[in-house]
């Protein structure tokens, strides 16, 4: 089956600083999706991606399919960043969403 | 606010109990499910619900039992479990229209979990 990784596994960075994660998969897909959990364990959708660049506020990712990754950039992090950033993509045969292991993100003040 | 709603938030139970997660959802989509998130581990997809159907079952084990009711509840049963069952499970709903390709009206949205304690 589809392999999702993400990298790295943790992230511990000082408030201001910025950060990439990396999400690899193993084939092609026709859907991705990045999202943050809280430390609560709410998980909150932050981008449908399947391809190219989108931005929301401090937060964007680029989607390149066509060499099975995804990137997603956090600028002039704040503590709230913190938690756990998954990538999930999709598999076409059964629309079941694929999971990555996560990247931990803790922001110090 | 996700307009997804769990409880309890919080559960701990013998092996030999009984109990049910509820999940409720005010966004007016057709698909629900359920997943498990161990620690250290991708979350598991355990059921999927498509207009009161289940459509998928990931080899979950008996002791876990699911109820759709309706597009806006759904249900785990739990009885008999293992200490192993420990974990968070997150509910999440979507719009998903059977026999489409996937696309942004499927973005899941998840509730805030209940965090499972067997004892």
């Amino acid at each position: 089956g589809i392999q999702v990784e993400q990298s790295p596994p943790d992230l511990i960075l000082q408030e201001g600083a910025n950060s990439t994660l990396r999400c690899n998969f193993s084939d092609s897909v026709n859907n991705l999706q990045w999202f943050h959990q809280n430390p609560w364990g709410q998980l909150i959708n932050l981008f449908y991606i399947p391809s190219g660049t989108k931005q929301n506020g401090r937060l964007s990712a680029t989607t390149v399919a066509t060499e099975r990754y995804s990137l997603l950039y956090i600028s002039s992090s704040q503590t709230t960043d913190s938690g756990v950033y998954f990538c999930a993509v999709v598999m076409d045969s059964n629309y079941q969403l694929i999971w990555g292991a996560g990247t931990k993100l803790i922001i110090k003040p | 606010e996700t307009g997804v709603t769990q409880t309890p938030r919080h559960l701990v139970m013998g092996m030999t109990n009984k109990k049910s997660l509820k999940c409720e959802q005010h966004l007016g989509h057709n698909a629900m499910y359920w997943y498990k998130q161990s620690a250290k581990k991708p979350l598991e997809l355990m059921f999927v619900y498509n207009f009161k159907e289940q459509t998928e079952n990931n080899s979950v084990p008996s002791r876990f039992s699911p109820e759709c009711p309706n597009s806006s509840h759904l249900f785990l049963h739990l009885h008999t479990l293992q200490p192993e069952d420990s974990a968070l499970y997150l509910c999440a709903s979507s719009h998903r229209t059977s026999g489409d390709r996937w696309g942004d009206t499927d973005t899941q949205y998840f509730g805030p979990g209940t965090r499972l304690t067997v004892l």
